[in-house]
């Protein structure tokens, strides 16, 4: 079937290497970020998130940079698994005022480990 | 997709007909989404709701309506469905912060 992959960019990786995928967010005023996962066929995974205080966070083999003057978010992968193949996005809350909590996402990275 | 369903999960259908997906939540959050995914767009968010008969317009509700009437239940519906809404729905709810979680989706096809 269809797949969420199509027309995104692409990295391709050898699997024990680092990843690194990258997003570029679009408003100066979003105090926070999320990284999610989506598997073929599946919905979206929660992987990590950032506040604007912060310009780094460490999860379990994940590691979120955010830079604040350039507008950039980044996710590291350390040794990439075959298991970590799938789309990777960012989301941003951009529209936060009241109580809305409504989140801007991005198109997507496709990665693929090769064994 | 813990405390997420969704159904169907695949449904095929005829321009002209109603559609109601549903998305049923576990974790008493009063927050749930509905989006759309499309290849070459993000996630594009269609109604959301912030409280039990309470509901707003995302960015591309066109079409599109929803109820919700009990804290856990959030429905949407297509009045007439179009070839254009062809597509995966995502539901996703979240407690209060900005963290959403997403159901497992539903694959809709317009005819």
């Amino acid at each position: 079937g269809e797949s969420v992959g199509l027309h995104l960019p692409t990295l391709s990786v050898q699997e024990g290497d680092n990843s690194i995928i990258n997003c570029a967010y679009s408003n100066s005023a979003s105090d926070y970020f999320i990284w999610y996962k989506q598997e073929s066929g599946k919905g979206p995974q929660f992987i990590i998130d950032i506040r604007s205080n912060m310009d780094k966070r460490q999860g379990q083999r994940v590691t979120v940079l955010l830079n604040k003057t350039v507008k950039h978010l980044s996710l590291q992968i350390a040794a990439t698994q075959p298991g970590d193949s799938a789309v990777y996005f960012c989301a941003e809350n951009s529209d936060s005022g009241g109580s809305n909590y409504k989140l801007t996402f991005g198109k997507g990275t496709l990665l693929t480990v090769n064994p | 997709d813990a405390g997420i369903t969704q159904s169907p999960r695949h449904k095929v259908t005829e321009t002209g007909t109603p559609v109601t997906l549903r998305c049923h939540q576990t974790e008493n959050h009063r927050y749930m989404y509905w989006y759309r995914q499309d290849p070459g767009h993000g996630l594009r968010l269609i109604h959301y709701s912030y409280g039990v008969k309470d509901t707003d317009k995302g960015e591309v509700s066109d079409g599109y309506s929803v109820s919700r009437s009990k804290t856990e239940d959030f429905l949407l519906t297509l009045e007439s469905a179009t070839s254009s809404q062809t597509s995966v729905y995502f539901c996703a709810i979240s407690g209060g912060s900005d963290t959403q979680y997403f159901g497992p989706g539903t694959r809709l096809t317009v005819l």
